[in-house]
Formats: C-alpha cells, sequence, structure tokens
C-alpha cells in the first residue's frame, strides 16, 4: 500500500495565483479529510468527505477555497485567488473508520504565496 | 465543542529515560476516541496510541503507553526508554464517537527533544 499520496510536496506561487493541491486516499477508505497546519492556528480541519460527499465544510475559510472529489481515488483543494496568508502546511488523510483506527495521513503540501 | 489542551510547549529528556507528555481535554461527550500523533521534521503525521473512552484499561504500544483518567479528562503519553528517532512534536487529538466517523480535533503539540 502506498499509503496517502499528496502532489505536489512544496508549491511556491505568486499572489493572486491559482494553487490546486491533490490528493490519493488509500484504496477502500471512504473518507477524506483536508487539514491546514500553520504555527498560528496550529492543525485545522477545513473538509472532509465520506463516499465522495463533502460532509463538513465549515473549517474553510473563505469562498477563496473549494474542495472536490470527483471519485474514491482523488481529491482536490483549490485555492482562487491565493493569499500570503494561505501560506501553510496542507494535509490530506483517508480513514476507513476513523474512531477504529485513527486517520492516514499524507506527508502534506507546503504551500507559499509570495 | 470539543477542545484539547497540551501545556507543555517544550520537553527534553536523556536517551533512554522516560518522558511524559500532558493532554487534557473538555467534553460533554460519553463515548469518543483519544489519539497520540507524531510529526517528525519529515512532517508526516504517524499515529502513535490510541485510546476508546468506554475501555478502562491504558493502551500500550510497545515503549509508549498512556494513563487515561476519564473521570479529570486527562490522557497523557508515556515514553519509555526514550530513543533519537523519538524527537518529534507530538500531538494529542480527540474525535466523537459515532457510527458514521467524525473529524479529529488536535492540541497545540509539545516538542519533544531527545539528547544523546
Amino acid at each position: 500500500d502506498a499509503g496517502v499520496i499528496q502532489s505536489p510536496r512544496h508549491e511556491v506561487t505568486e499572489m493572486g495565483q491559482e494553487v490546486t493541491l491533490r490528493c490519493k486516499p488509500i484504496s477502500g477508505h471512504d473518507y477524506l479529510f483536508w487539514y491546514r497546519q500553520t504555527m498560528m492556528r496550529g492543525l485545522e480541519l477545513l473538509i472532509y468527505f465520506n463516499n465522495n460527499v463533502p460532509i463538513d465544510d465549515s473549517g474553510m475559510p473563505e469562498d477563496r477555497f473549494s474542495a472536490k472529489m470527483p471519485n474514491a481515488s482523488f481529491s482536490t483543494l483549490k485555492i482562487q485567488p491565493s493569499e500570503p496568508r494561505d501560506s501553510a502546511v496542507y494535509f490530506c488523510a483517508s480513514s476507513l473508520k476513523p474512531g477504529f483506527g485513527g486517520y492516514t495521513f499524507g506527508s502534506g503540501t507546503r504551500l507559499t504565496v509570495v | 465543542a470539543q477542545t484539547v489542551t497540551q501545556s507543555q510547549p517544550e520537553m527534553s529528556v536523556q536517551e533512554a529515560e522516560t518522558v511524559t507528555l500532558s493532554c487534557t481535554y473538555d467534553t460533554s461527550e460519553s463515548n469518543y476516541y483519544l489519539f497520540w500523533y507524531k510529526q517528525p521534521p519529515s512532517r508526516q503525521m504517524i499515529l502513535v496510541i490510541r485510546q476508546e473512552a468506554y475501555k478502562q484499561q491504558n493502551a500500550t504500544e510497545n515503549r509508549f503507553s498512556v494513563n487515561f483518567q476519564k473521570a479529570a479528562k486527562s490522557f497523557s503519553l508515556k515514553i519509555s526508554d526514550s530513543q533519537l528517532g523519538d524527537t518529534a512534536m507530538y500531538f494529542c487529538a480527540f474525535m466523537r464517537g459515532k457510527s458514521s466517523g467524525d473529524k479529529l480535533t488536535f492540541g497545540t503539540g509539545t516538542r519533544l527533544a531527545v539528547r544523546p
């Protein structure tokens, strides 16, 4: 099992540009989570999906953020337009039964908006 | 809403010694799960140990064990025989117990340094 795969690992973009982060969950996991980690705010849940359906998007900071899960093996988190305050590490995680086994996290995408 | 508090921003321990990281949480739920995650410099989040609130027995995974005090809402992590590879950020996390699954709420983390 290759684990949760995120791409890119690092992204540097200019303010105002569109950024797309990608995630491939573990096969068979029907929960997918997007978290953001910053020094100031720690780890924050942005949105999560169950069977490709968004369940809770209350953590999405603004309309500039959007997430999709078109199928069970792929999800994207898009920021348009990006701003310097969006700079953070973005994690994707997947789970079969979150309470039973917790999550498996990807290695994260470090986003820097200049 | 659930909150998780880690009151020790940084800890240090000598290699081969034992260290305990503290975590308290606040919830009105009766059924829930608690977790400790490790984040080494590689930034990968790694599950260390989990505890189900309805189980009185403390969870153990090799050198890692927890002291779960449900009435006190306390969930500390003990690392025995500390190794250099244990150097990392450690996050305590809470999840409500729902059959449909739920989100993790994390504490702010404790940075652990293991000294050679």
